[in-house]
């Protein structure tokens, strides 16, 4: 039972132009969400977060935007750069201490010069 | 340098045989984690311990088994009752405290093959 879905296995823009990736959620309970990146044998890092309080939430060339009533996030990354080539996760969470968090499947996005 | 390390990298064992997966933190994280991730799917957790001498069982813990006797060291147990151990495991901790919902930190990683 998946209850994060990340329904887009990859892809694929220009540098400079703008990278959306989406996430899709069924748990209503889930009230943090998080997004980590992750290269080739390396573990996942976090990137940014935001709060079910909140609809957006910007660190530089990266925003989430969440929308409750649809269950549904998205990362922007504006402008993508080939540094940003790598998979993607979305996780949620409805405990205070994240120990249920959800993962996605991921997303592979690719950034091409 | 702070950080979590997991080794080895890569481990192949045969079939029947119990296998343990080290995972060390110096980061003084209260919290550590077991996930297991499968091709086209996310990472699922198998177990999680918040203090010492103490864990849970996350959404697929059958065939594993944990010890948390120190802070720093979370290894996981592999047994042969697994029915699909081939797969890539992933180490976690977090700090808790003043900031519960604190990010997860990752290890780089076991791939394990089962042959």
């Amino acid at each position: 039972d998946q209850q994060v879905k990340q329904n887009s296995p990859s892809l694929s823009v220009q540098e400079g132009r703008i990278s959306i990736l989406n996430c899709d959620y069924t748990n209503s309970m889930f009230d943090y969400f998080l997004w980590y990146k992750k290269y080739p044998a390396e573990g996942p890092t976090f990137l940014i977060s935001i709060s079910s309080i909140k609809d957006k939430n910007e660190d530089g060339r990266f925003t989430v935007f969440l929308n409750k009533s649809a269950k549904h996030l998205s990362l922007h990354i504006v402008p993508s750069q080939p540094g940003d080539s790598a998979v993607y996760f979305c996780a949620a969470s409805g405990n205070d201490n994240n120990n249920d968090m959800r993962f996605g499947a991921g997303t592979r996005l690719t950034v091409k010069p | 340098d702070g950080g979590i390390t997991q080794s080895p990298k890569y481990l192949f064992r045969k079939e029947g045989q119990n296998v343990t997966l080290s995972c060390e933190q110096n980061l003084n994280h209260d919290a550590m984690y077991w996930y297991r991730q499968d091709p086209g799917q996310g990472l699922r957790l198998i177990y999680y311990s918040q203090i010492v001498n103490d864990f849970q069982k996350g959404d697929i813990a059958e065939g594993y088994s944990v010890s948390r006797e120190k802070k720093e060291s979370f290894p996981l147990t592999v047994t042969s009752a697994q029915k699909n151990p081939t797969a890539f495991y992933l180490c976690a901790s977090r700090p808790m405290g003043l900031a519960p919902r604190n990010e997860q930190f990752f290890g780089p990683g076991t791939r394990l093959t089962v042959l």
